[in-house]
């Protein structure tokens, strides 16, 4: 399979929460992304974290990489309703970028 | 980053019939990238496209069903053939930058009927 495995497939929390997303893979990686996507529409690129990286902030956001364990994940804190959208994380091994399953988050205001 | 356009944006289509899509990028990238996002799922990559080769296919992809043009280092095509309601989807061009990030296009809506 060309997926990646990102769990959950779905989370629903309250604005103000933080919300947890992660991802594994199989392959050696050159880097791993993580993109938004709002209702089937176009990706929109949030941070990139290169192999040799444990951890990047942006913003509200946190990335962590694991590569012992093929792992990473994506923190958003204090949610907010507009952060409602499908979460995908990417990883590049070579010249390929293959995407996680997803996660979709929903944000209750 | 980069700027992407897709074209056309959705597109109704009927049974067997074929639809291009174009991917039109605001300066010369080396490789370009098809994939495709079936409903409700992730996006699979359909194949890698480099300027003056033959695009190479992933796995249960094949040439005859989706062609793929890259005519010059800005612009490539990929055409969905012989259509069936399980090509339904939305298909996305992208693009390196920096050999690191990579950036994607609106994607092009397709229906099949």
């Amino acid at each position: 399979s060309q997926q990646g495995e990102e769990d959950p497939q779905a989370l629903s929390i309250q604005e103000g929460e933080n919300a947890t997303m992660n991802c594994s893979y199989k392959t050696s990686i050159n880097n791993l992304q993580w993109y938004r996507q709002n209702s089937g529409r176009g990706l929109v690129h949030l941070i990139l974290i290169r192999s040799n990286e444990r951890e990047k902030h942006s913003g509200r956001l946190r990335v962590t990489l694991d590569t012992s364990k093929k792992s990473s994940s994506l923190l958003i804190t204090a949610s907010r309703a507009a952060d409602t959208a499908s979460y995908f994380c990417a990883f590049t091994g070579g010249f390929k970028t293959i995407f996680g399953a997803g996660t979709r988050l929903f944000v209750k205001a | 980053s980069a700027v992407i356009s897709q074209k056309p944006s959705r597109d109704i289509c009927q049974r067997g019939t074929s639809l291009t899509i174009q991917c039109q990028v605001d300066s010369q990238v080396t490789m370009m990238f098809w994939y495709r996002q079936q409903p409700g799922q992730s996006l699979t990559l359909i194949a890698t496209a480099n300027q003056g080769s033959e695009a190479t296919y992933e796995s249960g992809f094949v040439i005859d069903k989706f062609p793929i043009s890259r005519p010059n280092l800005t612009f490539s095509t990929l055409t969905v053939s012989n259509m069936s309601p399980e090509d339904s989807s939305i298909y996305l061009c992208s693009v390196e930058r920096g050999g690191v990030e990579q950036f994607f296009g609106p994607g092009t809506r397709l229906t099949v009927l």
